[in-house]
């Protein structure tokens, strides 16, 4: 497609159950990060990929976060047993590159995660 | 630690006015954008401004930069409703050599409401 891709839009889950949520980049963008915005907190980085590796996982918040990239495109962001404060949306974006002069970074439509 | 500030966090405007937007950053940046978000959407790109004294302009919507200030505004001229949405600064963070890889550090939101 013409945009960054996200699924599923909306997700609503139980506490303690793991949830997975995918992105898929514009074509040909090698960066490709995942953000999530909550009332409380505001956009928060999570973690950046330069093709599939993660040079940057600092804004993971625990350990029960991980997020994986492969074949330099898709990116699947896992959360394990989902808690009530991981309610957030959380938005991936891609860049044609890292350190460019613009790298601008263009925005998926967000995955709004729900914890009951 | 990189941090940005946005101020006014709340701003309702009248059809026809004008006002301005600011934003503050807390250590040298390697450049800084603009997006807007409008309720339940994904951020879209407004602006990227580069060096110190840069200036671009959208429409009713004017982006400028001070880098030895650290501070970004974005003015509106003339409001318009369709112009009610939250505006966002975000800046990348240089490292020690001299270049960034793009991972955004996003100020609080301003949430703009134009009304007749």
């Amino acid at each position: 497609g013409a945009g960054v891709s996200q699924s599923p839009s909306n997700k609503v889950t139980e506490k303690g159950k793991d949830v997975e949520l995918r992105c898929d980049p514009i074509s040909g963008h090698t960066a490709l990060y995942w953000y999530r915005q909550s009332l409380g907190q505001g956009l928060e980085f999570l973690i950046y990929f330069q093709g599939n590796s993660a040079p940057d996982k600092s804004g993971l918040p625990s350990d029960r976060f991980s997020a994986e990239r492969t074949g330099g495109s898709v990116s699947t962001l896992t959360i394990q047993r989902t808690q009530q404060e991981d309610s957030a949306v959380y938005l991936c974006a891609s860049s044609f590159t890292s350190g460019g002069a613009k790298n601008i970074q263009y925005f998926g439509a967000g995955t709004r995660l729900s914890v009951l | 630690e990189l941090k940005v500030e946005q101020n006014p966090l709340f701003l309702s405007m009248q059809e026809g006015k004008n006002y301005t937007i600011y934003c503050n950053y807390s250590t040298t940046s390697d450049r800084l954008y603009w997006y807007r978000q409008d309720p339940g959407k994904s951020l879209e790109s407004l602006f990227v401004l580069l060096s110190n004294g840069a200036v671009k302009q959208e429409g009713r919507l004017m982006a400028s930069l001070d880098t030895k200030a650290r501070l970004s505004t974005l003015h509106i001229t003339a409001a318009v409703h369709d112009l009610s949405a939250t505006y966002f600064c975000a800046v990348t963070l240089a490292n020690a050599g001299g270049t960034s890889y793009g991972k955004l550090t996003f100020g609080q939101g301003t949430i703009l409401t134009v009304h007749p």
